[in-house]
């Protein structure tokens, strides 16, 4: 049972450059997640998704964009990157009733 | 809006116990949780309480919750050199959809020989 797993694990862009991160869980949960985790920040929430085809605005969604086409996927854009965004990205699935999440173990990028 | 706050680093020495605290806003937080990373990891849940709860315990982890002041602890008994990581607290609402999780800054916790 994989659980929660991202790709690509690590990656160097340019500024301007686009990427996609993507996610796949594979316990038929329900919500899924995209934060970013930052020194002395904690985490913070980006977009998060309830259900397929459905995305909704985090806590810093801004220069970044979400799609969630099948229940098991959630794909979190950069159109154009910035060095503000080098950062370690988590994705998170939940199901529907409050027993917590499962993380994916991170993808850590820089943007230079 | 909702914020969850904690000391950034806390060392004991093996074999001591451990206790990490963290307070929250949110009044109508209705699950709390306590997560750990370990280095270049993701963040693993350790346990977690619902707020109609005093104290959880569960093996060398005791939660508590002192819902009146807002504050939550997580004490580790026996702690081992395994223990160091980063925790974080974090806290759900009854505000928006999707269970969606506060966190807090995360407490360093170094254990020394």
């Amino acid at each position: 049972n994989a659980g929660v797993t991202q790709t690509p694990k690590f990656r160097v862009l340019k500024t301007g450059q686009s990427m996609t991160l993507l996610c796949a869980q594979d316990m038929n949960h329900e919500y899924m997640y995209w934060y970013r985790q930052d020194p002395g920040m904690g985490l913070r929430l980006i977009h998060y998704s309830v259900g397929e085809g459905t995305t909704a605005k985090g806590e810093v969604p801004d220069g970044y964009n979400v799609s969630r086409l099948k229940k098991q996927n959630f794909l979190l854009g950069l159109e154009s990157a910035a060095p503000s965004q080098t950062s370690v990205y988590f994705c998170a699935s939940s199901g529907t009733g409050n027993y917590g999440y499962t993380f994916g173990s991170g993808t850590r990028l820089t943007v230079v | 809006g909702e914020d969850v706050e904690q000391s950034l680093f806390l060392s004991v020495r093996e074999g001591d116990s451990s206790v990490i605290n963290c307070t929250y806003t949110d009044s109508s937080s209705t699950y709390l949780y306590w997560y750990k990373q370990e280095p270049g990891a993701g963040l693993q849940l350790l346990t977690y309480i619902f707020s109609n709860m005093d104290m959880k315990q569960d093996q060398r982890l005791t939660v508590l919750l002192n819902k009146k002041d807002k504050h939550l602890s997580l004490r580790i008994a026996d702690t081992q050199t395994g223990d160091s990581a980063i925790y974080f607290c974090a806290e759900t609402g009854l505000t928006g959809g999707g269970n969606k999780l506060t966190f807090g800054t995360g407490t360093q916790l170094k254990v020394e020989l």
